[in-house]
């Protein structure tokens, strides 16, 4: 099915450092979400995004609602250990069905002492 | 419950079997995913309820795969005749249906067809 375009797919980072991760989409966007999922478990919502030029922080994490509508971006500062993961972007398109979420591949994260 | 509940958690089946996937979303959500998610993947849209209007099944892969919602609470995902490209995680999520909606996951069934 369809998906949004998320990158890098994977990082490898020593702790203590900031990360930043994207995901664009060729049709505009209403919502974006980001989510982080930890081996064997669902994935669990970090930040959700609603307007265009939209900046949320919830802790060391901050995402952005690019002003396109087209591109969300998250940033992890300060890396730890527990930051390790799966991060996933997701949005909805305005011409999609109102449930209907596309996801990114995903960023996998890796962070070394 | 405090959140999305799904079973079982881990179903291993032979290839040409049916296998049915339950969910249960948080008590008052009228909005139900199912996404499936292969390894190393990202999620892909299965099929989504909203209250009681026309499911919206078109991420459903083939004819195989159907679901059902029972008095707007408990869902069934059933494939038929599994194959082993079936073999993901299929990850269940309700919603609350307001503006500014957000989605909130299960911890997934994991299926594997041998």
């Amino acid at each position: 099915g369809q998906q949004l375009n998320q990158s890098p797919q994977s990082m490898f980072i020593q702790e203590g450092e900031d990360v930043s991760m994207n995901c664009t989409s060729s049709s505009i966007f209403n919502t974006w979400l980001w989510y982080k999922q930890d081996p064997g478990e669902g994935p669990v919502l970090l930040i959700a995004l609603y307007k265009a030029g939209e900046l949320t922080s919830n802790g060391r994490l901050t995402a952005q609602f690019g002003i396109t509508r087209k591109d969300s971006f998250l940033n992890i500062s300060a890396s730890i250990p527990s930051d390790v993961g799966i991060y996933f972007c997701a949005g909805r398109s305005s011409t999609d069905s109102w449930g209907k979420f596309q996801f990114g591949a995903g960023t996998q994260v890796v962070v070394t002492p | 419950g405090a959140g999305v509940s799904q079973s079982p958690s881990n179903k291993v089946t032979e290839k040409g079997k049916d296998v049915e996937l339950r969910c249960d979303p948080i008590s008052g959500h009228t909005a139900l995913y199912w996404y499936r998610q292969s390894l190393g993947q990202g999620l892909e849209f299965l099929i989504y309820f909203q209250g009681n209007s026309a499911p919206d099944k078109s991420g459903l892969p083939s004819d195989r795969f159907s679901a059902e919602r029972t008095g707007g609470s408990v869902s069934t995902l059933t494939i038929q005749r599994t194959q082993q490209e079936d073999s993901a995680v299929y990850l269940c999520a309700s919603s609350p249906y307001r503006s500014g909606n957000t989605i909130y996951f299960g911890e997934g069934s994991w299926l594997t067809v041998v």
